[in-house]
């Protein structure tokens, strides 16, 4: 089973910061945040990934709590292209059992 | 190109025929992997590779899927006597890595069995 929650979907207007939040309660030290997104009929791509240091890249910005619980993934400008489903993961990232799983992800509606 | 290319894009089986879906990984990639995806859900595992090594099958839904990547590059999934219920998108993925968690997917071999 996944092991975070997200909210099943969420608006933003065109323009706007599109904050998606992810709990992540159960995190173990070892484990990593990892955002995929997925637009229609293509395959999931990633975005950002974490440990505990607040992280940033061209795409997005993903911020972590301190006690690592739950995190924020940050569109800073969203365009209408970034309607997709939202993937927060959490991941062993050095482990033999190298698997990610999925949950139902967050749907991002963008309104023009 | 340079992305995972998976083929083919779609096929259409009648119930009990065999299939084969076929992953071409980005080259030099260690790590391969399956997913299954039904409509209005998120990708399910079904398997890992590492080089040709099957690491971990414990996603196969049952013994009817069988995968493998005989020289540790394009790998094929198969899928015999095929059931409606094996209805979805199969995805694969590849990494060069298998410790920074950065998976390139496909866009996937869409499966209707009528």
């Amino acid at each position: 089973d996944a092991k975070t929650t997200q909210p099943p979907s969420m608006d933003c207007a065109e323009g706007r910061a599109a904050n998606l939040p992810c709990n992540h309660s159960t995190i173990s030290g070892n484990e990593y945040v990892y955002w995929y997104r997925q637009i229609h009929s293509q395959g999931p791509q990633y975005i950002i990934h974490g440990l505990k240091n607040n992280e940033t890249n061209e795409m997005a910005s993903l911020i972590i709590t301190e006690d690592r619980k739950s995190s924020t993934l940050i569109l800073p400008h969203a365009t209408l292209r970034d309607t997709a489903v939202y993937y927060c993961i959490v991941r062993v990232g050095l482990n033999r059992d190298d698997k990610i799983i999925f949950g139902k992800g967050t749907r991002l509606h963008i309104l023009p | 190109g340079a992305g995972v290319s998976q083929s083919p894009r779609y096929k259409v089986a009648k119930r009990g025929q065999d299939v084969a879906l076929r992953c071409d990984p980005i080259s030099g990639h260690v790590s391969l992997f399956w997913y299954q995806q039904a409509l209005g859900q998120g990708p399910e595992f079904l398997t890992y590779f590492q080089n040709e090594a099957q690491l971990d099958k414990s996603g196969l839904p049952s013994d009817r899927f069988f995968a493998e990547r005989p020289e540790g590059s394009v790998s094929t999934l198969k899928i015999q006597r095929t059931q409606q219920e094996d209805s979805a998108v199969y995805l694969c993925a590849s990494s060069f890595r298998t410790d920074t968690g950065e998976l390139f997917f496909g866009e996937g071999s869409r499966l209707t069995v009528l």
